[in-house]
């Protein structure tokens, strides 16, 4: 079975560049979290959807993140200008049924940034 | 707020050694408990859950008790291999649904 497939694997840009990575979660998943993860923070979550609606975007850090999940099978994470203090590695996880629930989170392999 | 403490890393081991690594949790209620493992290079995945109070979760050799009492969440394993070398994060189920992970404790085993 294929898992949460993310892409780009690695992006470098330059400060003020448009970023936009993608998700792809598991057929048949309908909660999709986006996870950014640094050396100093650890993991933070940054948004989720359940069933294509985003029901928590707490964590998104400022106006320059924006998550989008126009169907079941997709969703990107944009940030607009890109600043360096962005770089980190950005998970992608997928589950079935309510967040609230003990479904465990499929993550995928990450997207790399780094913001020069 | 909910919150997870998992002992700081680095943590080095030689093969066949015994691994603990401690977790704590804070959280309103009996929230379910999960251990994931990152490989170089890879996402997370789970390792193992509990969802109840005195519930043990195992996997792979690895083994984690859900205390109530000590709101404890403690990962083992009897005999680590080179193989384990990885990074283990600690998480619980917050009160919104989310995952609420632990900073993580990177182990490396030596042969």
């Amino acid at each position: 079975d294929a898992g949460v497939i993310q892409s780009p694997r690695h992006e470098v840009t330059e400060m003020g560049q448009e970023v936009t990575l993608r998700c792809k979660p598991i057929s048949g998943h309908n909660s999709l979290f986006w996870y950014r993860q640094t050396m100093m923070r650890g993991l933070e979550l940054l948004i989720y959807f359940n069933n294509n609606v985003p029901i928590d975007d707490s964590g998104m850090p400022e106006d320059r993140f924006s998550a989008k999940m126009p169907n079941a099978s997709f969703s990107t994470l944009k940030i607009q200008p890109s600043e360096p203090r962005d770089s980190a590695v950005y998970f992608c996880a997928s589950s079935f049924g309510l967040a609230s629930g003990n479904q465990p989170q499929h993550f995928g392999d990450g997207t790399r940034l780094s913001i020069l | 707020g909910d919150s997870v403490t998992q002992m700081e890393g680095p943590v080095t081991l030689s093969e066949e050694a015994f691994l603990t690594i401690n977790c704590t949790y804070t959280a309103t209620g009996y929230p379910s408990l999960f251990w994931y493992v990152q490989y170089p290079g890879e996402g997370l995945q789970l390792l193992l859950k509990a969802t109840k109070a005195d519930d043990k979760g195992s996997n792979k050799g690895f083994e984690a008790t859900y205390r109530k009492e000590t709101t404890s969440f403690h990962l083992e394993k009897g005999s680590v291999q080179v193989s384990d070398s990885a990074v283990y994060f600690c998480a619980l189920r917050g009160s919104q649904g989310n995952l609420i992970f632990g900073k993580g404790t990177k182990l490396s085993v030596k042969p």
